[in-house]
């Protein structure tokens, strides 16, 4: 089945470093790919998406950029702060072939200051 | 508008209790699902619905039920808790079957 592979972590950066969080997907078809983002003590929350090959979503200085030849979803960010601590995960969804969302086993981040 | 809402926040149940975490959403989304959320894993479905009356299965149901009798609630059933249920479970909507879903604020299970 479909399934999400991304580094585990935890990440720990300082303030105004640069980020990237690694995905990695296999797929039957041709999934829309996710980054979802959960603070402390929250649910997820969608963080940006993208549907078709060369996609960039974006979303708060995130960006991912839909790779179908080496089939990755990579998160980056130019400089994080303190307040992006949080646990990111990749996730696609393959419908057009009966699968729901397939997460990955989420990242946490540190920033500090 | 309160999205998708769960209660309780916190539950601890002793092996062999049941309960039913509620949840309940104010989209009148058609989709909605259970995940549970352990350390390494990520998060697996464990059941889901694509409309009232009608639920199937995830990729981790055994030990739970759920029941779909309006559109806006999804209760999950524990019939005989055990230690592997403890878990944080999370339930998620979104407009038919596609996405983007949204997430309500989770409940921690303890089982001892």
């Amino acid at each position: 089945g479909d399934s999400v592979t991304q580094m585990e972590g935890p990440v720990t950066l300082s303030e105004e470093a640069f980020l990237t969080i690694n995905c990695t997907y296999t797929a039957t078809g041709y999934p829309s790919l996710f980054w979802y983002v959960q603070y402390p003590g929250e649910g997820l929350q969608l963080l940006l998406k993208a549907t078709k090959a060369d996609d960039k979503g974006s979303n708060k200085g995130f960006e991912a950029t839909y790779r179908k030849e080496t089939t990755s979803f990579h998160l980056e960010k130019g400089s994080v702060q303190v307040s992006d601590s949080a646990v990111y995960f990749c996730a696609l969804s393959d419908l057009d072939y009966g699968q729901n969302f397939v997460f990955g086993p989420g990242t946490r981040l540190s920033v500090l200051p | 508008n309160a999205g998708v809402t769960q209660t309780p926040k916190f539950q601890v149940l002793k092996t062999g209790q049941s309960m039913t975490l509620q949840c309940a959403q104010d989209m009148n989304h058609e989709y909605m699902s259970w995940y549970r959320q352990d350390p390494g894993m990520g998060l697996r479905l464990i059941h889901y619905s694509v409309g009232a009356g009608i639920t199937d299965q995830g990729e981790v149901p055994n030990g739970y039920n759920v029941s779909r009798s309006t559109t806006e609630d999804f209760p999950l059933r524990l019939l005989s808790a055990a230690p592997s249920q403890t878990s944080v479970y999370f339930c998620a909507s979104s407009y038919s079957d596609r996405p983007p879903l949204h997430f309500g604020n989770g409940t921690r299970l303890t089982v001892t």
